[in-house]
Parts: structure tokens; C-alpha cells; sequence
């Protein structure tokens, strides 16, 4: 099993620009999500997904979209890129019911916006 | 927002000795995980504790979560070049698999 694959691993941008961050999970996890990572300030979450079909907001959503049209996939779109948006990006997958809610985690993308 | 803090922010020790990193909040957690984080890689869970004042030990690390399940904390003993990372907590408030993470410790072991 390749786990959750993350592409790209890097990724500029200027500012205005969109772009979509792939999530892949060969696991059959139904619950899926998308965190940043910020220096000093852990993991928040953006968007969740509980399976197929089914999103909602995370901690910090604004900029970004995503959908889940099937359990493998869970993208997510940055509709018009802002240098706030320069982090690295990780994506996640669980069983839901979670035991504990652990989680596996990608390799992460780290995106720069200029 | 549930907030996580860990203690302390930075971390740096000599192969062999001791150390122990904090995870506090205000909420409760039906559960809490550890995850270590290497340079360019994303999270590994180390251990899951439910239970109020459960002690869980992995080999050189012992995990607790408080009686009052708020806290928990990370000792390690006699630490090695190869427990250095990144150190992060995560609070589970139940209803489902969202989790609150830690502000995280950043563990440095020189030989």
C-alpha cells in the first residue's frame, strides 16, 4: 500500500493564481482532511470529509475548496492564491468511526505564494 | 476554538538524558495522540491515550493523559540523536475524527 500520496511536493504560485493540491489514500478511509502547518502554530485543520460526497469546514477554510467524489480523492483548490497562503499542506485519512480519530498523514506540499 | 499549547516550544539536550514535553488545555478530550514529525514528512502517530490518568510506555517513551483529561504529557528517558523531531499533540473532542493539535515541540538530541 502506497498510504496517502501528496502531489506536487512543491509548489509557487503568484499571487491571483489557482491551483489544486492532490490527495490520494489506497487505505479505504473514509474520513479524510486537509491541515496547514505554520511555523508555531501545529496543524490546523482547513476542510474534512467524513466519505464520499460529504465536506465541511475546518478551523480556517476561507481561499480554499474541496470536494470528494470518491473515497480514494480528496483535492483541494486554492481559488485565487495569497501570500498568506504559503505554508506547507498536509492531508490526511482515518476510519471513521475514528478509534481515537488517528490519523495518517502525506508527505505534505510546501506552496509559496508570491 | 479548543487551543493546545505545549511546553515547552524548543528543546535542545545531550544524548542520554531525560526530558519530558506538556500538552495543556482548558477543554476535555475523549482522547489524546502523540505524533512525532520528521524534517519534510508528515506526522507518524506514536501512541493514542484515552482513559483519565492512563499511562502508555513505547519503549524509551511514556505517555500519560490526565485524570481530568485536559493534559497530557511525553517523558522520554535517556534520549537518543534519533528521538529528535518534531513533537505534537492532538486532542479529540469525540462525535467523530476532527482533531485539535498541539503548538508543538521541537526536540533536538546532540551527541
Amino acid at each position: 500500500n502506497a498510504g496517502v500520496t501528496q502531489t506536487p511536493k512543491f509548489q509557487v504560485l503568484k499571487t491571483g493564481q489557482s491551483m489544486t493540491l492532490q490527495c490520494a489514500q489506497d487505505m479505504n478511509h473514509e474520513y479524510m482532511s486537509w491541515y496547514r502547518q505554520d511555523p508555531g502554530m501545529g496543524l490546523r485543520l482547513i476542510h474534512y470529509s467524513v466519505g464520499a460526497g460529504i465536506t465541511d469546514q475546518g478551523e480556517v477554510p476561507n481561499g480554499y475548496n474541496v470536494s470528494r467524489s470518491t473515497t480514494e480523492d480528496f483535492p483541494l483548490r486554492l481559488l485565487s492564491a495569497a501570500p498568506s497562503q504559503t505554508s506547507v499542506y498536509f492531508c490526511a485519512s482515518s476510519y471513521v468511526p475514528g478509534t481515537g480519530g488517528e490519523q495518517y498523514f502525506g508527505p505534505g506540499t510546501r506552496l509559496t505564494v508570491t | 476554538t479548543q487551543l493546545l499549547e505545549q511546553s515547552p516550544q524548543f528543546l535542545s539536550i545531550q544524548e542520554g538524558e531525560n526530558l519530558t514535553v506538556y500538552c495543556n488545555s482548558s477543554s476535555v478530550f475523549s482522547s489524546l495522540q502523540w505524533y512525532r514529525q520528521e524534517p519534510g514528512e508528515g506526522p507518524v502517530l506514536l501512541v493514542t491515550v484515552v482513559t483519565g490518568g492512563e499511562v502508555k510506555k513505547l519503549k524509551r517513551l511514556t505517555f500519560q493523559f490526565g485524570d481530568a483529561r485536559k493534559d497530557s504529557s511525553l517523558h522520554i528517558t535517556a534520549a537518543q540523536p534519533g528521538d529528535t523531531g518534531l513533537y505534537l499533540c492532538a486532542g479529540n473532542t469525540g462525535g467523530g475524527n476532527k482533531l485539535t493539535f498541539g503548538t508543538g515541540t521541537q526536540l533536538k538530541v546532540e551527541l
